[in-house]
């Protein structure tokens, strides 16, 4: 079993849509959850970080985190075509540095 | 900006090379990583530094792979006897310490594109 394990997709979307992507990890002893953006050919960036059970808001983006599930996940409301890219979802354990990667989920926005 | 940054952008090498991957991270980040990353996946861990000490090296696939930071800053991630399989972008990223306030962000460098013919 991978430590972060995401559906690869590819998700398609149209335009203005709210876009779901779920990530769910093993290690219990992960207290620190992220969610970066790749673009093909381009380094991830991060765009949303979370560490407590429940929701977490910023602009058009929300991460929502349930420990007890070990499942987090991120909406993207109001979709748009720039926000087709690869989604990674990440884990970091407490007192440690070592982030773990899912295999990333594809987002397509068609216009 | 000062970013991380990786040389080479690309290299490419036959089987059986020694290659030389070198990574410098955002002055001040504490905390310098090395992943690997395939077509149409994540990020695969490598190893993390926090200073000088590797402080978990457990994702280096196998002996032919080590990596430094003798200074506490500039990597480098060195390959011996490369092998087709080790062909994959090769990702270094830098943060701050893991503390009150600092989220532990990533920051990733362009990678450094490694061809094993």
């Amino acid at each position: 079993q991978k430590e972060v394990e995401q559906n690869s997709g590819p998700l398609s979307v149209p335009e203005g849509a709210i876009a779901s992507l779920n990530c769910t990890y093993s290690d219990r002893g992960s207290q620190s959850f992220f969610w970066y953006r790749q673009y093909s050919g381009k380094s991830p960036e991060l765009i949303m970080f979370i560490y407590s059970n429940g929701d977490k808001e910023d602009g058009r983006f929300t991460a929502q985190l349930n420990k007890a599930s070990q499942y987090v996940s991120l909406l993207i409301r109001d979709s748009q075509p720039s926000d087709s890219a690869t989604y990674l979802c990440a884990s970091r354990n407490t007192g440690g540095f070592k982030t773990i990667f899912g295999a990333g989920t594809r987002l397509f926005v068609k216009a | 900006g000062a970013g991380v940054s990786q040389t080479p952008s690309n290299k490419v090498t036959e089987k059986g090379k020694y290659v030389e991957l070198r990574c410098d991270p955002i002055s001040g980040h504490t905390a310098l990583y090395w992943y690997r990353q395939s077509l149409g996946q994540g990020p695969e861990f490598l190893i993390y530094f926090q200073g000088t000490g590797a402080a978990d090296d457990s994702g280096l696939p196998n002996d032919r792979f080590f990596a430094v930071r003798p200074e506490g800053s500039v990597s480098t991630l060195k390959i011996q006897r490369t092998e087709r399989g080790d062909s994959a972008v090769y990702l270094c990223a830098s943060s701050l310490t893991a503390s009150e306030g600092n989220t532990g962000e990533l920051f990733f460098g362009e990678g450094s594109r490694l061809t094993v013919l």
